[in-house]
């Protein structure tokens, strides 16, 4: 158990449609990542926030955005879906102390778009 | 730009035999790099992290690497392949920037032969 916890483990919902995906970070950790893990695109990095703040973006489409809340957790906000979008949405935390901390990841949140 | 290659997206070993999986880096400054694992319907694990320390690294699950600086590799070994090693294997880099996120390769999936 890495700690990290992601909810929904598993969305099904249609073109069109806006989701939510959530992740809790390890207890300590202030750094969290996204990344979406597709067949075609493998492990794609999506956004990095650190404390609150938006540390460094990816490639996350326009369509997605994310926020991280005082207390840490964070949500995923996806928008105007496409069946492109069906991927598994990993988020990762890591303590982030400048010695390139380990990230951990949780297990996913596997989106269907139909 | 940092990046790392996999080589070979799938490496077939029977039980008990070596298991080689192939990563080469592309940086200009030392880089940091890791592996990482993934089991079916799981997160990524961190098998092991290069950080300069020493060029030989120990990880979980009888795993090593070997920082190669002429060669620019950081190849993944374990002497004797076990039936549970069957994952996905991901190479990656932490990017020297204002972020510690990690950019992966496309991954390696070991198959183990009984």
């Amino acid at each position: 158990d890495s700690g990290v916890t992601q909810t929904p483990k598993h969305l099904i919902t249609a073109t069109g449609q806006r989701v939510t995906l959530r992740c809790s970070p390890r207890s300590g950790d202030l750094s969290v990542y996204w990344y979406q893990q597709s067949l075609d695109q493998g492990l794609q990095f999506l956004i990095h926030y650190y404390n609150g703040e938006e540390r460094a973006k990816g490639n996350i489409l326009e369509r997605f955005s994310a926020q991280q809340f005082p207390d840490l957790h964070s949500e995923l906000n996806l928008s105007s879906l496409e069946l492109g979008d069906s991927a598994l949405y990993f988020c990762a935390s890591s303590v982030e102390g400048g010695d390139h901390s380990p990230l951990h990841f949780g297990n996913g949140t596997r989106l269907t778009v139909t | 730009a940092q990046s790392v290659t996999q080589l070979g997206s799938h490496v077939s070993v029977s039980e008990g035999a070596l298991v080689l999986l192939r990563c080469n880096y592309s940086s200009s400054v030392p880089p940091y790099l890791f592996w990482y694992v993934q089991y079916p319907n799981q997160g990524l694990q961190l098998l092991l992290k290069y950080t300069s320390a020493a060029t030989l690294v120990k990880g979980i699950n009888g795993f090593e690497a070997e920082f190669k600086k002429s060669e620019t590799s950081f190849h993944l070994t374990k002497p004797s392949a076990h039936m549970s090693d069957a994952a996905e294997y991901f190479c990656a880099v932490s990017l020297m920037d204002s972020s510690y996120k990690l950019i992966f390769g496309s991954g390696t999936r070991l198959l183990v032969r009984p």
